[in-house]
């Protein structure tokens, strides 16, 4: 079965800092791997995904997410953090063998001033 | 493009009671998808269709009915509604044939509450 896991509900980190979200993922074939973003009181966003190719993805607002097969990771990464990132982060992976997308928990970032 | 839209953004229930949550969608996609976002538990699938006339079931169908008679539109029915059904829904659309391959456009959601 195919599962993702966030491992921490929190990330704090101050403005202009770089910032790295963890997402390690469990599925039987080749993974894709995705990453979304939620503010609040709105729908997800995509930020990046992972198919095949490079391992490092480049998404949007500055975000990227570098793909380890060995260590079974996506960490989500940003050079350097905005209050505005503030937000919500999900990691989902889809196994090609199912039909369906499984998110993890997801991690709370909160950039300070 | 509106993108994905949702009806209501909040509903109160009452045990037992039915209702329909509206998604509809103006990008031509294929894949459509019902989620349900809890606590510490992420999102859920609930049921989703790979085209007009087709659906199939997620990790948490039970209590909720869905049906795809048009590309654009993909309603979910709470046949009745129950305490363990109080959450926010979002529903998700994606283009081409490869489904969950590809980019969720979401909508705003919808926050349930039953009680």
């Amino acid at each position: 079965a195919q599962s993702v896991a966030q491992p921490e509900d929190q990330v704090n980190v101050a403005e202009g800092n770089p910032l790295t979200v963890k997402c390690t993922y469990s599925v039987s074939g080749n993974p894709y791997l995705f990453w979304y973003v939620q503010y609040p009181n709105r729908g997800l966003q995509f930020l990046l995904k992972y198919i095949t190719g490079d391992n490092l993805v480049k998404g949007s607002y500055g975000f990227e997410a570098e793909f380890n097969k060995s260590q079974t990771s996506f960490h989500l990464k940003k050079p350097s953090a905005l209050v505005s990132d503030s937000a919500l982060y999900f990691c989902a992976v889809r196994d090609p063998g199912f039909q369906k997308l499984v998110f993890g928990t997801g991690t709370r970032l909160l950039v300070s001033p | 493009n509106a993108g994905v839209t949702q009806t209501p953004k909040f509903q109160v229930l009452k045990t037992g009671q039915s209702m329909t949550l509206q998604c509809a969608q103006d990008m031509n996609h294929e894949y459509m998808s019902w989620y349900r976002q809890d606590p510490g538990m992420g999102l859920r699938l609930i049921h989703y269709s790979v085209g007009a006339g087709i659906t199939d079931q997620g990790e948490v169908p039970n209590g909720y009915n869905v049906s795809r008679s048009t590309t654009e539109d993909f309603p979910l029915r709470l046949l009745s509604a129950a305490p363990s059904q109080t959450s926010v829904y979002f529903c998700a659309s994606s283009a081409g044939d490869r489904g969950f391959e590809e980019t969720q456009y979401f909508g705003p959601g919808t926050r349930l509450l039953v009680l």
